[in-house]
């Protein structure tokens, strides 16, 4: 059974960069499938951030693109996020998720609340 | 960018009853890339069905995905008191490569 764990700061002041991991149990990343970042503002929708696939070809959403970076660390089976520049915007449950193909997301983390804030 | 525009907002309705949720495109979307998640609070979302008509494995055949084009459709036969909980619908476009969410269907106990 995969599973998806996400690590990182909960508070990130503003203007910084918020970077956070998500560690994978029960697959090796770099065998196949893509990875990605889902944030969710609290009392709000889901929004798509990046993908990566096992080979490491990124995939952003074009309104964050200027300031993400998604990342493979296959030594420790994890992918990373960094968000740079951010504002209380940014404030959001940020969740990692697996993705068969790169239609849909089949397993997801629990998600972790980072919050912007001096 | 592919809005999707899910309606009703909110649906309140009984267990044992006919869910009919509604998923909007602003411009055509494959089939092959629409899904459907339900969400509880403080949970992940959970994959329901993907190619728009395809459940995901575990999930229940009351739930039953359908549509084409810019008008997509999730049907839940008969609503069980854990089916109460908020419904996305998500679509993956190519061209750039992209994902978008609707904005939520909440499906809430009358």
């Amino acid at each position: 059974q995969v599973q998806l764990q996400e690590s990182g700061p909960g508070l990130v002041k503003p203007s910084e960069t918020l970077s956070l991991s998500c560690a994978v149990s029960g697959y090796s990343i770099s065998t196949g499938y893509y990875w990605g970042w889902i944030r969710q503002p609290p009392g709000k929708g889901l929004e798509w951030i990046g993908t990566i696939s096992h080979s490491g070809i990124t995939y952003y959403n074009p309104s964050l693109k200027s300031r993400v970076t998604v990342s493979l660390d296959t030594s420790k089976n994890q992918f990373s996020l960094k968000l740079s520049s951010v504002t209380a915007a940014d404030t959001a449950v940020y969740s990692c998720a697996r993705l068969p193909s790169l239609y849909y997301f089949d397993y997801w983390g629990q998600g972790t609340l980072v919050t912007v804030s001096s | 960018e592919v809005v999707l525009t899910q309606s009703p907002g909110t649906l309140s309705l009984s267990p044992g009853e006919r869910a009919t949720l509604s998923c909007r495109a602003s411009r055509s979307v494959s089939s092959s890339y629409l899904a459907w998640y339900q969400q509880k609070p403080g949970q992940a979302p959970r994959l329901l069905i993907y190619g728009a008509s395809n459940r995901a494995t575990g999930i229940p055949d009351r739930f039953t995905g359908s549509g084409s084009g810019t008008d997509f459709t999730l049907t839940i036969s008969r609503l069980e008191p854990e089916d109460f909980a908020v419904y996305y619908c998500q679509q993956y476009g190519s061209s750039p490569p992209e994902i978008t969410f609707g904005q939520g269907t909440r499906l809430e106990i009358k």
